[in-house]
């Protein structure tokens, strides 16, 4: 595993409440990924980081931003929460000239 | 612990027994194939890997079977032990990724381990 955590594991946050995720790596991977998982539907990609401040969108990026201000950070930010984005969310890192993305520990969060 | 799925196809398997769970593939360009484990609560984790000039490799009590010609991929788990209780799924790429050739995940299988 790649050293990933992410921050906080659980939050529980109200619709229209601005939310931002942390995710941290300690073994200077290069790309950086955000997914959502929710039942039905597996792994989905929010956002991904190709290197400090480079980020591209994926396949359901709406209501996500995403910045990467060093090689170990990535965050993801809800601007303004809603229900349909209640779910784990997971960050992966991959090193450069791999093709294996490794996986944090998730956060729950919760949208009322 | 939260389920990662609901409905997803289960396999039930006798503590001992050697457990196949079964993974088709949409991509034919797909050359790079990885099997990841979901524990109830926690993060995928990799198990093994597998790319497209290989037909099998072995890890320490998994072996990943790929057929390139129907798009089939396999993940046999010997001697399945209480601790393989979890969610297996399949993620497939055309390698390499560059970090924007992204993994396809496959939705999952359920795998219980009955003592």
């Amino acid at each position: 595993d790649a050293g990933i955590t992410q921050s906080p594991r659980h939050k529980v946050t109200e619709t229209g409440t601005p939310v931002t995720l942390r995710c941290h790596q300690t073994e200077n991977h290069r790309y950086m990924y955000w997914y959502r998982q929710d039942p039905g539907h597996g792994l989905r990609l929010i956002h991904y980081s190709y290197g400090v401040k480079d980020t591209d969108k994926g396949e359901v990026s709406d209501g996500y931003s995403v910045s990467r201000s060093k090689t170990e950070d990535f965050l993801l930010t809800l601007e303004s929460a809603t229900s349909s984005q209640t779910s784990v969310y997971f960050c992966a890192t991959m090193g450069q000239g791999t093709d294996t993305q490794y996986f944090g520990p998730g956060t729950r969060l919760t949208v009322l | 612990g939260e389920s990662v799925g609901l409905h997803l196809p289960t396999l039930s398997v006798q503590e001992g027994d050697n457990s196949i769970i079964n993974c088709a593939y949409s991509n034919s360009a797909s050359d790079y194939f990885i099997w990841y484990k979901q524990e109830s609560g926690k993060g995928p984790q990799f198990i093994i890997d597998i790319r497209s000039n290989m037909d099998k490799r072995q890890g320490q009590r998994v072996t990943v079977l790929l057929n390139k010609t129907v798009k089939h991929l396999s993940l046999q788990i010997a001697a399945t032990q209480p601790g393989d209780s979890a969610v297996y799924f399949c993620a497939e790429t055309q390698a390499p990724s560059y970090g924007n050739n992204r993994l396809a995940f496959g939705k999952g299988n359920q795998v219980v381990v009955i003592p």
